[in-house]
């Protein structure tokens, strides 16, 4: 079974600097998709960004952007020029190409935007 | 992006009673659906998935007894948490998959229910 694992479960930023949240995780596939996803106060889950195992390219989304390496079943997330609006618990996810496409989850990392 | 709506958003019932959560994809028809259970400060813990027509595929540990599923039609599942005790009381979200090969999934606005 895969397994997603994030390392911190809280990490904090000064506005405007720049934050990277770390996720590794386990499989067997070599076809497969990474999620980070995004769930403020409001509870509503928000996809940040997304990236193809099979595509070597880094995934970027305006100022969020992975490190996506496949060989070490890394795949972080960096946000730059952070903001308020960022403050949110972050889940990276897992998800397989084959069969059911249910997503696995991380324990989360609650970031903190700091002013 | 695709709208997958949630109702109710939250709910508060007694314990004994049954309670229905409805995921609606409003744009888009969804042959897959997942509920999740999400705990205070926890992660989203898949319980089921949800297919059209078909019956639901639980995970390992959730009774289907306790909590029904229905996807009756390509737009809309349903949660059925019946005699419900408060150990119930979590959040529940679901999510749905549409038709294009993007490997995302969108998710409703998520239901906390809350058993007393």
């Amino acid at each position: 079974a895969q397994t997603v694992t994030q390392s911190q479960p809280e990490m904090s930023v000064q506005e405007a600097e720049t934050v990277t949240l770390s996720c590794t995780y386990d499989t067997s596939e070599s076809d497969y998709y990474l999620f980070w996803y995004k769930q403020p106060p409001s509870r509503q889950m928000i996809l940040v960004i997304r990236q193809e195992a099979y595509k070597q390219q880094n995934a970027t989304e305006n100022r969020f952007s992975v490190n996506f390496q496949k060989a070490a079943k890394s795949f972080s997330l960096k946000i730059s020029d952070s903001q308020l609006g960022d403050a949110a618990m972050y889940f990276c996810a897992y998800r397989t190409n084959f069969g059911n496409e249910k997503l696995t989850f991380g324990t989360g990392t609650r970031l903190t935007i700091i002013p | 992006g695709a709208v997958v709506s949630q109702l109710p958003s939250w709910v508060i019932c007694k314990s004994g009673t049954s309670v229905k959560i409805e995921c609606r994809s409003l744009d888009f028809q969804a042959t897959t659906m997942f509920w999740y259970r999400q705990f205070p400060k926890q992660s989203l813990m898949l319980m089921a998935t949800s297919n059209e027509g078909s019956k639901a595929t639980y995970e390992q540990g959730v009774e289907k007894d306790k909590f029904l599923i229905n996807h009756a039609s390509l737009t809309l599942s349903t949660l059925t948490v019946t005699s419900a005790h408060p150990e119930d009381s979590s959040f529940y979200i679901c999510s749905a998959k549409s038709g294009a090969n993007t490997g995302e999934l969108f998710f409703g606005e998520g239901s906390r229910l809350t058993v007393l």
